[in-house]
């Protein structure tokens, strides 16, 4: 079993409508939450940093962390078509690079 | 502010050859870290400097070498390069070693070993 595990999708939605995005984790020692937006031939961009348990918004952008249920999400309110990418969500246990576990990604598509 | 910059951006090699990819990080950004990114497992860690020493390195063969420069730049070298080496290769920069969670991609090297 994978420390985290992600949908890869493809996942395909309406613009405008509200995307919800996942990730399950094994390793109860994370804390450190991170959602990255990755476009086709770029690297990736850090859209959400958040630590523990709870809720950060961040325009269209909020993301989850229910460290009970080891799950995080990643929320899209009015989904435009500039949203299509890849979704990586990634997990540390501290503040080491070396330990920062990345999701498999999950491809979104935005439909006009 | 600039961001983070590699080059090349993409690279053709030889089974057999070595390859040198570079990083330049953000401004005032100390620490830089390496990633290989391929389809099949995805975005791994290769290796994370600050102050020009390696501070860890992900499991990869001792044919991954890298190092860091005073002015925090960096390269990584792969040597008798094998098919499997094809890849995105990715450095990342942050502000220093407690910041690593808020890491800054650059765009990648595309290395395509034939």
């Amino acid at each position: 079993q994978k420390e985290v595990e992600q949908d890869p999708g493809p996942l395909s939605v309406p613009e405008g409508a509200i995307v919800s995005l996942n990730c399950t984790y094994s390793n109860s020692a994370f804390q450190y939450f991170m959602w990255y937006r990755q476009y086709s031939r770029k690297g990736p961009e850090l859209l959400m940093y958040t630590y523990s348990s709870g809720n950060k918004e961040d325009g269209r952008f909020t993301a989850q962390v229910d460290k009970s249920s080891k799950y995080i999400s990643l929320f899209i309110r009015d989904s435009q078509p500039s949203d299509s990418a890849t979704y990586l969500c990634a997990m540390n246990s501290d503040s080491s690079a070396s330990k920062i576990i990345f999701g498999s990604g999950t491809r979104l598509s935005i439909r006009p | 502010k600039a961001g983070v910059t590699q080059t090349p951006r993409y690279l053709i090699k030889t089974r057999g050859q070595q390859v040198t990819l570079s990083c330049s990080p953000i401004s005032g950004h100390r620490s830089v870290s390496w990633y290989q990114q391929t389809p099949g497992q995805g975005l791994q860690f290769l290796f994370e400097y600050f102050s020009e020493t390696q501070r860890n390195k992900g499991n990869f063969p001792g044919r991954f070498s890298g190092r860091q420069f005073s002015n925090s730049r960096s390269e990584m070298n792969v040597s008798t390069l094998e098919l499997g080496d094809s890849a995105l290769y990715l450095c990342a920069s942050s502000l220093d070693r407690l910041n690593y969670n808020e890491q800054f991609f650059g765009p990648g090297t595309r290395l395509t070993v034939l």
